[in-house]
């Protein structure tokens, strides 16, 4: 069965720090694709960062990199010099190859920038 | 440009009212999906559109109709609603890319009262 897990349920880190958000999923396919989505209080699901199944470095997108782990199945958010900004829900999300693009969430982790 | 926006931003409606969610987006994309979002919950897929066509419809009441007149412009057509059907309403289209990143629109709130 395809599952993503997200672990924590709420995070804390402060401000000009670092923080890694942990995102664990399970799939037999051989070809998936993960994502991370913010989600601030207004509702948006903005995107962050993805990463392929067959990417052999991990993603990056400015402050925002993918720790991925493909033997661990393991696909971590890590978001570096906090900003206060950063206060949202974080939803891990996979894609099953062939699957019309459909997407399988994790529960979330809401994360806290402490000034 | 990865927009796609909705309207209205928040409704309020009772439950004998007919009403429709907007979702535009002009970035080429050829699927695009409803979303329904209760507080402090993931994203459940409501309806997935393909090549405007209805690929995906996952065991939604009849009171909500999705429709999709042309490759830009995607609604949910509301009617009869209950109080339980008061949630974030999220639209997406999906890139073509080698990605297939699906993009969301700002949502709507929606109270059904």
């Amino acid at each position: 069965a395809q599952k993503i897990t997200q672990t924590q349920p709420g995070m804390f880190v402060q401000e000009k720090e670092a923080v890694t958000l942990d995102c664990t999923y399970d799939t037999s396919d051989p070809s998936y694709g993960l994502f991370w989505y913010k989600q601030p209080s207004s509702g948006e699901m903005i995107f962050l960062i993805y990463q392929g199944s067959y990417d052999q470095q991990n993603a990056t997108e400015g402050r925002y990199s993918l720790n991925f782990q493909k033997a661990r199945k393991s696909a971590n958010l890590v978001i570096s010099a906090s900003q206060l900004g950063d206060s949202a829900m974080y939803f891990c999300a996979m894609r099953r190859g062939g699957s019309q693009g459909n997407l399988i969430f994790g529960k979330g982790t809401k994360l806290s920038v402490k000034p | 440009d990865t927009e796609v926006t909705q309207t209205p931003k928040h409704l309020v409606m009772g439950m004998t009212n007919k009403k429709s969610l907007k979702c535009e987006q002009h970035m080429g994309h050829r699927a695009m999906y409803w979303y329904k979002q209760k507080a402090k919950k993931p994203p459940e897929l409501m309806f997935v559109y393909s090549y405007e066509k209805l690929s995906i419809n996952e065991s939604v009441p009849s009171r909500f109709s999705p429709e999709c007149p042309n490759s830009s412009l995607l609604n949910l057509h509301l009617h009869a609603l209950q109080p339980e059907d008061s949630a974030l309403y999220l639209c997406a289209s999906r890139d073509r890319g080698g990605s297939e990143t699906q993009y969301f629109g700002p949502g709507t709130r929606l109270l059904v009262l």
